[in-house]
């Protein structure tokens, strides 16, 4: 069980365009998903943290703007980051927990962004 | 501030043993979980442990100190696969998880 997914794994795109990152919880219900962004060799930074039905949560120095994000059920959370440019490119990993608070997050596979 | 120490790299041989340690200081504590990272690879969730003492799973104990905000991972038997990086993270009274920078384990045959 608590299995997440990504998609797409891999996405190449020119700058200026924007891109949309599916996050899916397959076999529970995620009441949060969290999206993180590593960089090479460093470690995870989490962006937003997202509840069902609701707005998301952004950590400071994250655009809200550039990096929509929408959890309209309770298995789906999506990332858009608009307008991207050659700085965005990363690894975003989303996560997701259930119902109560204290549960472990579950992480997908994650996706790469390169921005040319 | 919230912080969590773990150190930057281990080095460790095929078949022995090795202890990662993390220690915390946060607002508040809801548990201390360890991840494992491969290089490229998303983490996937080891343990968890919200109550003092050692949990086995495997190759694998956890263990925890909360009086002196202190943790390890032991792996037995370690295996060439076990090379990753392992992440301490501590949910904090806010339910958030605080990260430490992880171990990047090497193992040697």
């Amino acid at each position: 069980g608590a299995v997440v997914s990504q998609h797409p794994s891999w996405v190449i795109c020119k700058s200026g365009t924007s891109v949309k990152i599916e996050c899916r919880s397959l076999d529970f219900q995620a009441t949060t998903m969290f999206w993180y962004r590593q960089f090479p060799k460093q470690s995870l930074m989490l962006m937003a943290t997202s509840n069902e039905g609701s707005k998301a949560t952004y950590e400071q120095g994250v655009e809200k703007d550039k990096f929509l994000i929408n959890h309209a059920s309770l298995t789906l959370s999506t990332l858009t980051v608009t307008s991207a440019h050659p700085e965005d490119s990363s690894f975003y990993i989303c996560s997701a927990r259930g119902g109560r608070e204290g549960e472990t997050q579950y992480f997908g596979p994650g996706t790469r962004l390169l921005v040319l | 501030g919230q912080n969590i120490d773990q150190p930057t790299e281990m080095t460790a041989t095929e078949g022995a043993i090795v202890q990662i340690n993390c220690t915390y200081q946060t607002s508040g504590f809801n548990g201390l979980f360890w991840y494992q990272q491969h290089a490229g690879e998303a983490p996937t969730f080891l343990s968890y442990n919200v109550l003092d003492g050692l949990e086995e799973k495997g190759r694998f104990s956890s263990f925890l100190s909360r009086s002196k905000g202190y943790s390890y991972l032991l792996l037995k038997e370690l295996q060439m696969k076990d090379s990753a990086s392992y992440l301490c993270a501590v949910m904090d009274s806010n339910y958030q998880l605080i990260w430490g920078a992880g171990t990047k384990l090497i193992i040697k045959p």
